[in-house]
């Protein structure tokens, strides 16, 4: 069965500190993988994808992450946190073969403290 | 084109009423997804389109909803005889499918109150 974890239900950072956020997934084909931020009450906005390719993908908001598929990770990493950057965190993954909807993990909340 | 449209944004009904979400897809997106989102989880997969066609429906869509797609352009949620446990939001998002390096587009979410 697919799935994806997201072990973190929480983590708290200062401004400006670096963040990761942790994503490990179990998938019967060859995975797309994404993340998405939601704020309050809103729908989520797509920050970075991976398809194929160079395992470092660049999104936006200064996120960037990497897949390891010997590790079934694909972490979310931000050198330097804004305080705007506090939202709720969803890692998600996909396939051709499973007609591209997408398995949610739980999601990880993320808090800035100044 | 402003993105995936979803109304109404929020909805208050009394159980055992009958519902209605509208999501309207970016437009050259052929594939729309249905997913639903309860509080402190991820989004869970409901059903989806291609273009007209309801290609797939998870279990957790009981026989109380219906999803339409009719002329492949907006879709339509039914909710039958609502119950407390429908509450949630209902997320739909849009697609061009099969396409690689696309990912969905999400809508803003209709959040259903049962009460």
């Amino acid at each position: 069965a697919q799935s994806v974890t997201q072990p973190d239900i929480h983590i708290t950072v200062s401004e400006g500190a670096s963040l990761e956020l942790r994503c490990n997934y179990s998938y019967g084909a060859t995975p797309y993988l994404f993340w998405y931020v939601q704020s309050p009450g809103q729908g989520l906005q797509l920050l970075l994808k991976y398809f194929s390719g160079d395992t470092l993908v660049q999104g936006i908001k200064g996120f960037e992450a990497e897949f390891k598929r010997s590790q079934s990770s694909f972490n979310l990493r931000k050198p330097s946190v804004h305080w705007s950057d506090a939202a709720e965190y969803f890692c998600a993954v996909g396939a051709r073969e499973y007609g591209n909807k997408l398995v949610f993990g739980a999601g990880t909340i993320l808090r800035v403290k100044s | 084109d402003t993105g995936v449209s979803q109304n109404p944004r929020h909805k208050i009904t009394k159980r055992g009423q009958n519902v209605t979400f509208r999501c309207d897809p970016i437009s050259e997106h052929n594939r729309l997804y249905w997913y639903r989102q309860t509080l402190g989880q991820g989004p869970e997969f409901l059903t989806y389109f291609q273009n007209e066609a309801q290609l797939e429906k998870s279990r957790l869509l009981s026989d109380r909803f219906s999803a339409e797609r009719p002329k492949g352009s907006f879709s339509t949620l039914e909710i039958q005889r609502t119950e407390q446990g429908d509450s949630a939001m209902y997320l739909c998002a849009s697609s061009l499918g099969d396409r690689n390096g696309d990912g969905y587009t999400f809508g803003s979410g209709t959040r259903l109150t049962v009460v």
